[in-house]
């Protein structure tokens, strides 16, 4: 069963047409939850880290939320260089592990 | 640039090729880690070294062989590989373990024929 489920799995939007891409989780003890950014051809590039339910973090176009069941990445007025595929991943209290979602692949079109 | 270094980039091998993947961080970091990337699959973490000792080996077959010198390098030594061995194999490191954001290097692209 998975423990972390991305979804849409893919998502194409017009420039400046705002989104939201989910992450839920069923791990129990969350120790953090992580956003990436991964651009074909080159690896995960580390965008947010939440800890606790409610927590919000923003960085340009991007901002993260977390609840106590699933994360949301919200894409405000995207542009095309917004296109790339963004990975979740959470850290489960007692272990060493990051477990990744499948993530979401983005495309802004302009 | 994310301090991260992996060579090859590129690696094509046949079955009964042994080669290696390197990588190396710059970010004075304790822990490094070895994933594999699959289409349609998660990042699937293979090893975990953590001041130079492996903590973690997740079910990684024998023919997969990390090598962990100091906290800077770390190796892949690859071995009889099959075609579905053939993926992205990418190489992170963070603080230490325990849920430290993990930085990644760009990845090597392995075909095995």
């Amino acid at each position: 069963e998975d423990q972390v489920t991305q979804s849409p799995e893919a998502l194409r939007l017009q420039e400046g047409e705002s989104s939201s891409l989910n992450c839920s989780y069923t791990v129990s003890g969350l120790r953090g939850l992580f956003w990436y950014r991964q651009d074909p051809g080159k690896g995960p590039e580390f965008l947010f880290t939440l800890y606790s339910a409610g927590e919000e973090k923003e960085k340009e176009r991007l901002k993260a939320t977390l609840t106590k069941k699933e994360s949301f990445l919200h894409i405000t007025a995207p542009k095309p260089e917004d296109s790339a595929t963004y990975l979740c991943a959470v850290h489960q209290g007692g272990s060493e592990k990051l477990v990744f979602g499948k993530g979401t692949k983005l495309t802004v079109n302009p | 640039e994310t301090g991260v270094t992996q060579t090859p980039r590129h690696l094509v091998m046949g079955m009964t090729n042994k080669k290696s993947l390197k990588c190396e961080q710059h970010l004075g970091h304790n822990a490094m880690y070895w994933y594999k990337q699959s289409a349609k699959k998660p990042l699937e973490l293979m090893f975990v070294y953590n001041f130079k000792e492996q903590t973690e080996n997740n079910s990684v077959p024998s023919r997969f062989s990390p090598e962990c010198p100091n906290s800077s390098h770390l190796f892949l030594h690859l071995h009889t590989l099959q075609p579905e061995d053939s993926a992205l194999y990418l190489c992170a490191s963070s603080q230490d373990t325990g849920g430290n954001i993990q930085y990644f290097g760009a990845g090597t692209r392995l075909s095995v024929l």
